[in-house]
This record gives structure tokens, C-alpha cells and sequence, in this order.
């Protein structure tokens, strides 16, 4: 069964330090998203993309967020200068033609 | 007002029991709904769409009430590997974009 796969499982970080998060998502999918979900919290929309560029981002994405499909298959993440509020578990997800949302295990970031 | 709303719990339930969640959302041009499951630490995984007619699966059973701005889930003989959150999702399609929308998730504890 297809799967959306991240990378890393976790990142510990240095706070102003940049980070990249990687993601696999199915291939045959043209939607694809990262939310992110700070520990005992819900789980936040960050962003969604597609087509090679941003659809929609929420109030969490600012100038310090960037997303990037370099090469047809991965899709990243970039922090460029981590808070500690940074600190989260970060889901890449991918979206079939009923609306459904496929999760990445996730990679869980921890700034220092 | 919270866009999709759910009690958070936790249902202490023992095993074989019924238990049912429900969630509220805002929006009432909000067009596709979704139960997701999340064990601690770990991605969302779908659980079942929400259709307007209802809809069931095994021991699951799902409904959406549009007029009162509701979904509800149903779960008949409850076993111990049910014990996970429950998130209620929400998707509002409009403008080229479509952003699905987590509640805080229903915890369910099944003991034997």
C-alpha cells in the first residue's frame, strides 16, 4: 500500500539554527500539506501546496517557513532560524481525489 | 468561536461497551467530513469519511447532521486496541483551496 514517508524520524536542533524536513508523498497525489502538532495540542494546519506552489498557509506560516518540491518527488520544509517554540511534531500529508489525507509518521523537531 | 469542536474527554469505557462522539463545526459551507485515529505520539490515520446518508464500517458507525453542524461517531463493542483519540475533521472547499481542520480530538480509554 502507498505511503507518505518523512525524514527525519527526529531533528534536535540549536535555536536559529535552519532545519529541512523531508517528505515522500504518494506519488500519484497532486495535493499535499504539512501540519504540525506541538505535544498535548491539536493538530495545526501550516500550509497546503499545489501545482508547484503555496495554495493556502495559516497564520503559522510566516517569512521563517518555506516549502519546496525540488525534484517531482520530495517535498520539504524549511525553518530558517528555529524558536524553541518551534518545537513540535511535524506531519507531512498527501491528498487523494475523495479529500483524504494520508500521514507521514512524522518527524519530531526539538530546538534547544 | 473554535472551528471544529470536540470534547476532549477522556471516555473511560469497559470492554464491550458503546460509546459515541460527537463534534461540532463552524462553518456551515463546510463540505467534507472525516474521523481520523491518533495513538499517542503518532500520525493521524483515517478512520472513515462522513457521509451525509451516514455510513457504517464493521463496528463503526458514522453521521453527519448538517442542519445542526454535527458529526458523531458510534462505536459498538468496544475492544482494548480502540483506545486512541479520536479527531473529527472538517474540510470547507472554496476559492481553490481546501484546508481540513482538526478538532482537539476525543480520548477513549477501553479497560477490560
Amino acid at each position: 500500500e502507498p505511503e507518505v514517508t518523512q525524514t527525519p524520524s527526529h531533528q534536535v536542533t540549536q535555536m536559529g539554527q535552519e532545519v529541512i524536513l523531508r517528505c515522500v508523498p504518494i506519488s500519484n497525489h497532486l495535493y499535499f500539506y504539512w501540519y504540525r502538532q506541538i505535544l498535548g495540542q491539536k493538530v495545526e494546519f501550516l500550509v497546503s501546496f499545489y501545482n508547484n506552489e503555496i495554495s493556502e498557509k495559516s497564520e503559522i506560516f510566516d517569512d521563517q517557513f518555506s516549502v519546496e518540491r525540488p525534484d517531482g518527488s520530495n517535498f520539504t520544509l524549511k525553518i530558517r532560524s528555529t524558536k524553541l517554540e518551534d518545537s513540535a511534531m511535524y506531519f507531512c500529508a498527501s491528498r487523494d481525489t475523495g479529500g483524504r489525507l494520508f500521514f507521514g509518521s512524522g518527524t519530531q523537531l526539538s530546538v534547544l | 468561536r473554535k472551528e471544529v469542536e470536540q470534547d476532549p474527554g477522556p471516555f473511560n469505557v469497559p470492554e464491550g461497551a458503546t460509546v459515541a462522539f460527537n463534534c461540532t463545526y463552524s462553518n456551515s459551507a463546510s463540505q467534507s467530513f472525516f474521523w481520523y485515529r491518533q495513538d499517542c505520539r503518532k500520525e493521524p490515520k483515517l478512520l472513515m469519511s462522513v457521509y451525509s446518508s451516514g455510513n457504517e464500517d464493521g463496528r463503526f458507525t458514522a453521521q453527519l447532521n448538517r442542519a445542526s453542524q454535527y458529526i458523531s461517531l458510534l462505536i459498538r463493542d468496544s475492544k482494548l486496541s480502540d483506545s486512541a483519540t479520536y479527531l473529527c475533521v472538517v474540510s470547507l472547499i472554496g476559492g481553490g483551496s481546501y484546508i481540513p481542520t482538526f478538532g482537539r480530538g476525543t480520548s477513549l480509554i477501553v479497560h477490560p
